[in-house]
């Protein structure tokens, strides 16, 4: 089993769609918890950490569930430039300099 | 300035070469890491360096040789690689490399083909 698991999609949406994506982990000693962003041939750029009390930046939304071993990332107001690969990651409490990526979930907004 | 720029952006390489990509970051980080990423799949890790001390291999073979010549440079050395060694390279630097949370900024990273 993936350490780090997300469906991979893609997620066709509309431009001012709303779309969520899930991720969950595998290991219990999971302490920190993040969504990347990766545009095609460019590299990862963090989007935002994630707490277990839920954060939201602007139309970006993550939630923590620790005890199902859950995380989520909604997007409100989809627009094109959202497009992307989300890579959903966590790091270890014995081994936090490691980034353990899951496989991402492609989002494509169209017009 | 969030930086980190990678040296070269793309490489060709025959099996016999002997090439190394470069990473540098003007920061002030403390920690340096190498990824992996082959296409259409995740970044994996590779080597850390903190405080210019390797400080994690990930059982990489010895082919690809890690150096920290100081806190702002970090390089792969690469020698008698094999075609399955191709993928994008990626360079990344976070503040200490101790404290759980820390933000991992990426290069660009070095897109690698190995004939």
């Amino acid at each position: 089993r993936k350490e780090v698991e997300q469906d991979p999609g893609p997620f066709n949406v509309p431009e001012g769609a709303t779309v969520a994506f899930n991720c969950t982990y595998s290991n219990s000693a999971s302490q920190s918890f993040f969504w990347y962003r990766q545009d095609c041939r460019k590299e990862p750029k963090l989007l935002m950490s994630v707490y277990s009390s839920g954060n939201e930046d602007g139309r970006f939304t993550a939630q923590l569930n620790r005890a199902s071993q859950y995380i989520s990332l909604l997007i409100r107001d989809s627009k094109l430039s959202d497009s992307a690969t989300y890579l959903c990651v966590v790091t270890v409490s014995y081994n936090t300099d490691k980034l353990i990526f899951g496989t991402g979930t492609r989002l494509q907004v169209f017009p | 300035d969030t930086e980190v720029t990678q040296t070269p952006k793309h490489l060709v390489m025959g099996m016999t070469n002997k090439k190394s990509l470069k990473c540098e970051q003007h920061m002030g980080h403390r920690a340096m890491y190498w990824y992996k990423q082959k296409a259409k799949k995740p970044p994996e890790l590779m080597f850390v360096y903190s405080y210019e001390k390797l400080s994690i291999n990930e059982s990489v073979p010895s082919r690809f040789s890690p150096e920290c010549p100081n806190s702002s440079l970090l390089n792969l050395h690469l020698h008698a690689l094999q075609p399955e060694d191709s993928a994008l390279y990626l360079c990344a630097s976070s503040l200490q490399g101790t404290d759980w949370g820390e933000t991992q900024y990426f290069g660009p990273g070095t897109r690698l083909l190995v004939l």
